[in-house]
């Protein structure tokens, strides 16, 4: 596609819940990263795909948190047991490769609300 | 430590101003890139410009151009004549080799809200 998408935009979810967010990188991005934003706050990294597998993972805050990207496309970021605090908006992005000049082209976000 | 920092949390500005808004990082690694991104109201994290470590210019793209002192590990931001639609949150962002080859992700400051004034 012309650029990153992000279902569902917005999320809403009762505490305890089991929620997915999917994410669809430009074609021939081989590069995937997800973050997590806080109101007021900086993306915060969460992992990230070279291909099919997470080649950085150490910014998921628990393992309540997991992500996969079988095909070497398509995203999807899992989080069991929803908390009130795992609400923020999940931001991906996509790069051509992981070399250091590419630059990250983020989609619009999904918002998930835990109440 | 913090990796980027933004010590401008609001701006308030004049239109057809100029702005300058401040980030210094932190890294012991020789190959790095730096990153600005513009996040209006909508949501959406868009590219400004981008300045590898060992650039010998400073990027400039359009009236966005970046400031860069790398003894001071110091990258701002300048917009030249601002307009209403640069009313936005603006991030700093540093990119890091990673271990295994290639690049980490990119590691944000905690942004500068950036309000034009007419």
């Amino acid at each position: 596609g012309a650029g990153v998408s992000q279902t569902p935009s917005n999320k809403v979810t009762e505490k305890g819940k089991y929620v997915e967010l999917r994410c669809d990188p430009i074609s021939g991005h081989t590069a995937l990263y997800w973050y997590r934003q806080s109101l007021g706050q900086g993306p915060e990294f969460l992992i990230y795909f070279q291909g099919t597998g997470a080649a950085d993972d150490s910014g998921l805050p628990n393992d309540r948190f997991f992500a996969v990207r079988p095909e070497g496309s398509v995203s999807t970021l899992k989080i069991q047991r929803t908390e009130r605090g795992d609400s923020a908006m999940y931001l991906c992005a996509s790069s051509p490769d992981s070399s250091g000049a590419n630059v990250l082209t983020f989609g619009a976000g999904s918002r998930l609300t835990v109440l | 430590a913090q990796k980027i920092t933004q010590t401008q949390p609001g701006m308030f500005v004049q239109e057809k101003e100029a702005v300058t808004l401040d980030c210094t990082y932190d890294t012991s690694d020789p190959s790095y890139g730096l990153f600005w991104y513009k996040q209006p109201s909508s949501g959406e994290m868009i590219f400004l410009i981008y300045q590898g470590s060992y650039d010998q210019q400073n990027a400039t793209e359009g009236r966005y151009s970046l400031n860069f002192q790398k003894a001071r590990k110091s990258a701002n931001l300048v917009i030249s004549a601002s307009q209403l639609g640069d009313s936005a949150m603006y991030f700093c962002a540093m990119r890091e080799p990673h271990s295994g080859g290639g690049a980490d992700g990119l590691t944000f400051g905690k942004g500068t809200h950036l309000i034009i004034q007419p």
